[in-house]
């Protein structure tokens, strides 16, 4: 079973431009989760998507957005770039089954704001 | 709300020591799951255990084991005869299943390294 694939895995990007992350789950997963990680601030939530709607969403300003798509496929974007949203984003898929489900993570894509 | 510390920001030990990862939880819900992944240089998270808050029994995966203590609001791990293979990040999280949020917040992670 393929897992979690996450594109592009490098991104670099200007100041001030906005940029769009892509999320496949592993098959039959309906949730989508996505993680911001940086040495500052380490591992933070950003938001969950299940069934096409966001389910969940974390402290981060509304230049954060993403979807879900029928196929489960997920995109994240962030407008506006500033230097800070240089970081790691992860991707994490599960069943969104009852309770708390393992989240099973992509290799991420790892994006430098210049 | 919830809040998870890990308090060794990094841990160097030689091959076959035995290594315990701390890892000390805050919350007021009843229903919580507690996970521990890894992270390697590659950047992705590995799955390494779940466990809810009604299952404090131990658990024992190969040279892996995980001491689950709720009086101390603790879910520590334990690498038995640890080798260059485990060197990495690992992350304790923690998730409220109470509130309906299925997020994960995770501890400031500790750096194994395992020497030769």
């Amino acid at each position: 079973k393929a897992g979690v694939t996450q594109t592009p895995r490098y991104l670099i990007k200007t100041r001030g431009q906005q940029v769009t992350l892509s999320c496949s789950p592993i098959s039959g997963h309906r949730s989508v989760s996505w993680y911001q990680q940086t040495p500052g601030q380490g591992l933070q939530f950003l938001f969950e998507y299940f069934s096409e709607t966001q389910r969940n969403k974390g402290n981060f300003p509304g230049r954060f957005s993403g979807r879900q798509f029928s196929n489960s496929r997920s995109e994240m974007n962030v407008s506006t770039l500033e230097l800070g949203d240089s970081a790691l984003y992860l991707c994490a898929s599960s069943l969104a089954g009852q309770g708390v489900d393992e989240q099973f993570f992509g290799p991420g894509t790892r994006l430098t704001v210049l | 709300a919830q809040k998870v510390t890990q308090a060794q920001t990094e841990i160097s030990v030689v091959e076959k020591e035995d290594v315990t990862l701390d890892c000390v939880y805050e919350t007021r819900d009843t229903t919580y799951y507690l996970f521990w992944y890894k992270q390697p240089p590659s950047g992705e998270l590995v799955f390494l255990i779940r466990r809810n808050s009604f299952d404090e029994q131990n658990e024992i995966s190969g040279r892996y084991s995980w001491n689950f203590q709720k009086s101390t609001s603790s879910f520590n791990f334990t690498i038995t005869a640890s080798q260059v293979v485990d060197s990495a990040v690992y992350f304790c999280a923690l998730s409220e299943a109470g509130t309906g949020r299925r997020a994960l917040t995770f501890g400031s992670g500790t750096r194994l390294q395992v020497q030769p």
